[in-house]
């Protein structure tokens, strides 16, 4: 009964391939999101969806793109992996708009390295 | 826009002294402040949030923070740690602007308590 999972765990892949990270939440949030945390652990936003709908599209390459098939599920789908793109990626969940203003749920990250 | 600053980088302490981690917010409009914790390999899990009411605000694990609005600060403490308490620590901030309320994170501060 985990709130929010994402899959897979870990990913490593080569160069120019193509890979997609799963991200489910059973919340009932109306608001996801996707952040990349680098090796300094910084946290960054890529893409916010609320209610299916992108709100928030920071400037990432456009190899990324989310998809959002209904409200409990944000995919990210990644074309002509770099080697920059290695890093940890959160998937998180929140109810947006109302009284948890914005407190967020995390996924338990997936690890991909581009080798 | 909204953005965080967390001072410190590193802070490390021995087992059962006192820590204070520093975080400080700017934004134009009224905020939401979090504490994340971030343990090795994990996801981030939220350790306390100040919505409104009183500025002393309780967590999990002992901490609390005190959300002071002439400093914009909202720095978390802890009177006792213990080696368990070494992690990263998130301070975050979200608002309305843009009609959500996304969360904004600091760079982090790792924690490390020694014996």
């Amino acid at each position: 009964d985990t709130a929010v999972s994402q899959t897979p765990k870990y990913l490593v892949t080569q160069m120019g391939n193509d890979k997609s990270i799963k991200c489910e939440q059973n919340l009932g949030h109306d608001t996801m999101y996707w952040y990349k945390q680098d090796s300094k652990k910084f946290l960054k936003i890529m893409f916010s969806y609320n209610n299916k709908e992108l709100i928030i599209n920071e400037t990432v390459p456009n190899r990324f793109s989310p998809k959002s098939p209904d409200k409990a599920h944000l995919n990210l789908h990644i074309n002509s992996l770099e080697l920059g793109d290695s890093a940890v990626y959160f998937c998180a969940s929140s109810q947006g708009v109302g009284q948890a203003k914005g407190e967020a749920f995390f996924g338990q990250g997936t690890r991909l390295t581009v080798v | 826009a909204q953005s965080v600053t967390q001072l410190d980088s590193q802070v490390p302490v021995f087992e059962e002294a006192p820590v204070e981690l520093r975080c400080n917010y700017s934004s134009s409009v009224s905020v939401y402040l979090f504490w994340y914790v971030q343990y090795p390999n994990q996801g981030l899990q939220l350790l306390l949030k100040y919505l409104s009411g009183s500025t002393l605000v309780k967590g999990i694990n002992g901490f609390e923070a005190e959300f002071n609005k002439s400093q914009t600060s909202f720095h978390l403490r802890k009177p006792s740690v213990h080696i368990s308490d070494t992690a990263e620590y998130f301070c975050a901030v979200s608002d309305r602007s843009g009609g959500s309320y996304i969360p904004t994170f600091g760079r982090g501060t790792s924690l490390i308590v020694h014996p």
